[in-house]
């Protein structure tokens, strides 16, 4: 079954601790993304990678760091340094050439 | 301004009615245009991708793209209550980043 994958669906974080988010694909997809939704907004791009061991800031970076050691997975570690991280986070991944972007289900980070 | 402005909604319809969904963007770089449907926490997925202006039709699902007014839409005809979600457009310009730029979305409920 191909698809992207991401872990844990639901995440609880005290202040101060850093929170790693996964993102798992097994669609041999070059570049890969993350997002973050607020309610009643669009998706804003954090960090994009296009080839292995290279990434990207987006337009909201600042407090997240991410690592591409592999094609089929890119995590989102949410640091201490992010002031606001309560969201709902969304990785997605397209193949090289194409604009089309296919998304993972979500997870979703409540900060305590 | 928004590179991407989306009717927020929320938007209310019975069922059988025929939806329109819109979003206007002010960059004129802009080439590749998607709709997303999004369900509550959920992950989006692709409704429709285009590229050229004019019509492009699936299902019940049609998106119309005017270039010479930065306006596209999204039509639903024969609406069900299983389409009750949330709309994304998505924009894309050329480039090798293949970033999309996303509206904030419509709430759409098709009532029984």
């Amino acid at each position: 079954d191909g698809g992207i994958t991401q872990s844990p669906k639901y995440l609880f974080r005290k202040e101060g601790q850093n929170v790693t988010l996964s993102c798992e694909q097994n669609l041999n997809h070059d570049a890969m993304y993350w997002y973050r939704q607020d309610p009643g907004q669009g998706l804003r791009l954090i960090y994009y990678s296009q080839i292995v061991n290279d990434f990207q800031k987006g337009d909201i970076a600042e407090g997240y760091s991410v690592s591409r050691e592999k094609k089929e997975s890119f995590p989102l570690t949410v640091t201490s340094a992010q002031k606001n991280p309560t969201a709902f986070y969304l990785c997605a991944s397209s193949s090289g050439g194409t604009d089309t972007q296919y998304f993972g289900p979500g997870t979703r980070l409540t900060v305590l | 301004q928004k590179e991407v402005e989306q009717d927020p909604g929320p938007l209310s319809v019975p069922e059988g009615a025929i939806v329109s969904l819109n979003c206007t963007y002010s960059n004129s770089a802009f080439q590749y245009f998607m709709w997303y449907r999004q369900y509550s926490r959920k992950g989006p997925e692709l409704l429709m991708y285009t590229y050229s202006s004019g019509n492009k039709e699936d299902g019940r699902f049609t998106a119309q793209v005017d270039k010479s007014s930065k306006y596209i839409s999204l039509f639903i005809r024969d609406s069900q209550p299983s389409d009750s979600a949330t709309y994304l457009c998505a924009i894309a310009g050329r480039g090798s980043a293949r970033q999309l730029t996303f509206g904030s979305g419509t709430q759409l409920t098709v009532l029984p």
